[in-house]
């Protein structure tokens, strides 16, 4: 067990809509980075939040968004959801600014029909 | 060119074998170096990490960097049929997110 949770584990939803994936980070970490994993595919970094603020970003749709809240969790939101965005959504927390190690957390398995 | 380029696989070994599974970088800025483990739909796992050239062991897993060739490598020894995983060496970026490669499936067969 790493210390990260994701809530939910899966997601159903059909195309069109939005949902929110929440993570969150182990005890005492800033960091949080969201992960997108596709099918067959490789993990695609989307985002990275520092004790609150966006640090950077990746190949993050304009249709996704995400945030840190105060006390360090982090929210995903996915909206006018289409087929090709079923995929595992993992975060991963790190403890400080320049911390390299990152911990995974269990991810959300989002399914859109 | 890929920052990080890994044996693509499968690999498929008997059990108690010696894995070696095998990574280059081409920036020379790329100074730490990490090994995933991710089972199959599973978050991926920190395996070990290390800075220096040189070897890392930690149980049956040794990390081994080779700075000058810009090569790195996991050896499993006393496989066993739990190692069967995907493992990823990825590259971390300026704001240390981290790059992954399509990594290197094992199946340790009993």
């Amino acid at each position: 067990d790493s210390g990260v949770t994701q809530t939910p584990k899966h997601l159903i939803t059909a195309t069109g809509q939005r949902v929110t994936l929440r993570c969150s980070p182990r005890s005492g970490d800033l960091s949080v980075y969201w992960y997108q994993q596709s099918l067959d595919q490789g993990l695609q970094f989307l985002i990275q939040y520092y004790n609150g603020e966006e640090r950077a970003k990746g190949n993050i749709l304009e249709r996704f968004s995400a945030q840190q809240f105060p006390d360090l969790h982090s929210e995903l939101n996915l909206s006018s959801l289409e087929l090709g965005d079923s995929a595992l959504y993992f975060c991963a927390s790190s403890g400080y600014m320049g911390s390299y190690e990152q911990y995974f957390g269990p991810g959300t398995r989002l399914t859109v029909t | 060119q890929k920052e990080v380029e890994q044996d693509p696989g499968p690999l498929s070994v008997p059990e108690g074998a010696i894995v070696s599974l095998n990574c280059t970088y081409s920036n020379s800025a790329f100074q730490y170096f990490m090994w995933y483990r991710q089972y199959s739909r599973k978050g991926p796992e920190l395996l070990m990490y290390t800075y220096s050239s040189g070897n890392k062991e930690d149980g049956r897993f040794t990390a081994q960097v080779d700075k000058s060739s810009k090569y790195i490598s996991l050896f499993i020894r006393d496989s066993q049929p739990s190692d069967s995983a995907t493992y990823l060496c990825p590259f971390s970026g300026s704001a240390r997110q981290l790059t992954f490669g399509s990594g290197t499936q094992l199946t340790v067969l009993p």
